[in-house]
């Protein structure tokens, strides 16, 4: 069974970068058939796409983040990463992983990242 | 940028109702429209995939409709548990994207 965890620093100061991990289990992530992406929902509101990349290191990233957003995939680990530079109040939010398929998202339980000096 | 559109954002519905919840795409997204619902402190669960196909485990009640630009997730009859957010999203082919809508609210009348 497919499994998904977020971690990294809950607490990240402005202007700073904000780096988190996702570890998968129960899968390869060199998967041919699989995007791997972040979303995050800021506290009482929606779901925001970040990015996401494919196995081969592909990225794809939303518009509105895209000059402040790497996402990078270590296959020898199963893992993949997001780095998201100059980080403001705007970005605390739960910070969910996710595997992308034809058949819907398998999440991550997620991890709050709070923006705060 | 496709932008996805719910409404209404808050629906109020009593148990053993029916509630209908709609999606818009501001472009077509083919069927590639899936629907998930969130509870308070947990992550989003997927119900429907494809537009129409229920997902491993999800009850009969939930039902998804619609392609294109126009989609509809319809619980046939409320039970306790399915009081939550619920969000539609979309997977574009190429180039790969995946946005959602804001969220409807389904609450206890």
């Amino acid at each position: 069974q497919l499994q998904l965890q977020e971690s990294g620093p809950g607490l990240v100061k402005p202007s700073e970068t904000l780096s988190l991990t996702c570890t998968v289990s129960g899968g390869s992530i060199s998967s041919s058939s699989y995007y791997w992406g972040w979303i995050r929902q800021p506290p009482g509101k929606g779901l925001e796409w970040i990015g996401s990349i494919y196995y081969s290191g592909s990225t794809y990233y939303n518009p509105s983040l895209k000059s402040r957003v790497t996402i990078s995939v270590d296959t020898s680990k199963n893992q993949f990463s997001l780095k998201l530079s100059s980080v403001t109040a705007a970005d605390t939010a739960v910070y969910y992983c996710a595997r992308h398929g034809s058949k819907g998202d398998i999440w991550g339980q997620g991890t709050m990242v709070t923006v705060s000096s | 940028e496709i932008v996805m559109t719910q409404s209404p954002a808050t629906l109020s519905v009593s148990p053993g109702e029916r509630a209908t919840l709609s999606c818009r795409a501001s472009q077509s997204v083919s069927s590639n429209l899936a629907w998930y619902q969130q509870k308070p402190g947990q992550a989003p669960r997927l119900l429907i995939y494809g537009a129409s196909t229920r997902a491993t485990g999800i009850p009969a009640r939930f039902s998804g409709s619609g392609s294109g630009t126009e989609f509809t997730l319809t619980i046939s009859s409320l039970q306790s548990e399915d009081f939550a957010v619920y969000y539609c999203q979309q997977y574009n082919n190429w180039p790969p994207a995946w946005t959602f809508g804001q969220g409807t609210k389904v609450e206890i009348k």
